[in-house]
């Protein structure tokens, strides 16, 4: 067990809707980074949050969005899906100043139909 | 630009044998350097990491790593595999531009026949 927290496990939605994947990291950690992992495309970087802020972005598109919230968990939005974005969605995290190995929760598997 | 590469889609090797996954990387600087494991319907957990300081490191699960600077590779080996090891294995190096991201390989595919 990592202590990186996701929900939900899985989530069926259909194309053109909105959902919400839940991230809490590890205690005591502050930095939440966000991935999708497809097929396809393999691990891709979404997005990073440190204490709130937005540190960096990736791969994330606009129909994305993702914040951190002041008791340090971390929302991804997805809306106006489309079949392409099913996919593993993981959220993992650190401490600041560490050797940069990422914690990574179980992951959300979404799959849009 | 920092990247890894994993040139193997796939490695199969029988039970008892020594297995390899190969990784090189593209970095400017000294690197960071990582391996995870991802079995089925699971998350990715981290094996073992490579910052400085003795070229040979060991990690979880009986998992070894040798950082080769002259050839740009971070191969992961374990002397003796086992069924169990069957998963997905993924290179990763820290970016250090301006956040502290893992930018990961493609991953390979381990197979260990009995």
């Amino acid at each position: 067990d990592s202590g990186v927290t996701q929900t939900p496990k899985h989530l069926i939605t259909a194309t053109g809707q909105r959902v919400t994947l839940r991230c809490s990291p590890r205690s005591g950690d502050l930095s939440v980074y966000w991935y999708q992992q497809s097929l396809d495309q393999g691990l891709q970087f979404l997005i990073h949050y440190y204490n709130g802020e937005e540190r960096a972005k990736g791969n994330i598109l606009e129909r994305f969005s993702a914040q951190q919230f002041p008791d340090l968990h971390s929302e991804l939005n997805l809306s106006s899906l489309e079949l392409g974005d099913s996919a593993l969605y993981f959220c993992a995290s650190n401490r600041e100043g560490g050797t940069g190995e990422l914690f990574f929760g179980e992951g959300s598997r979404l799959t849009v139909l | 630009a920092q990247s890894v590469a994993q040139p193997e889609d796939q490695v199969n090797v029988a039970e008892g044998n020594p297995l390899t996954v190969k990784c090189t990387y593209s970095v400017s600087g000294n690197p960071y350097l990582f391996w995870y494991v991802q079995y089925p319907n699971r998350g990715l957990q981290f094996l073992l990491k490579y910052i400085t300081g003795d070229n040979l490191v060991k990690g979880s699960y009986g998992f070894e790593a040798e950082f080769n600077k002259s050839q740009t590779s971070f191969h992961l080996k374990k002397p003796s595999a086992l069924v169990s090891d069957s998963a997905l294995y993924f290179c990763a190096v820290r970016d250090m531009r301006n956040t502290d991201k893992l930018i990961f390989g493609t991953g390979t595919r381990l197979q260990v026949f009995p």
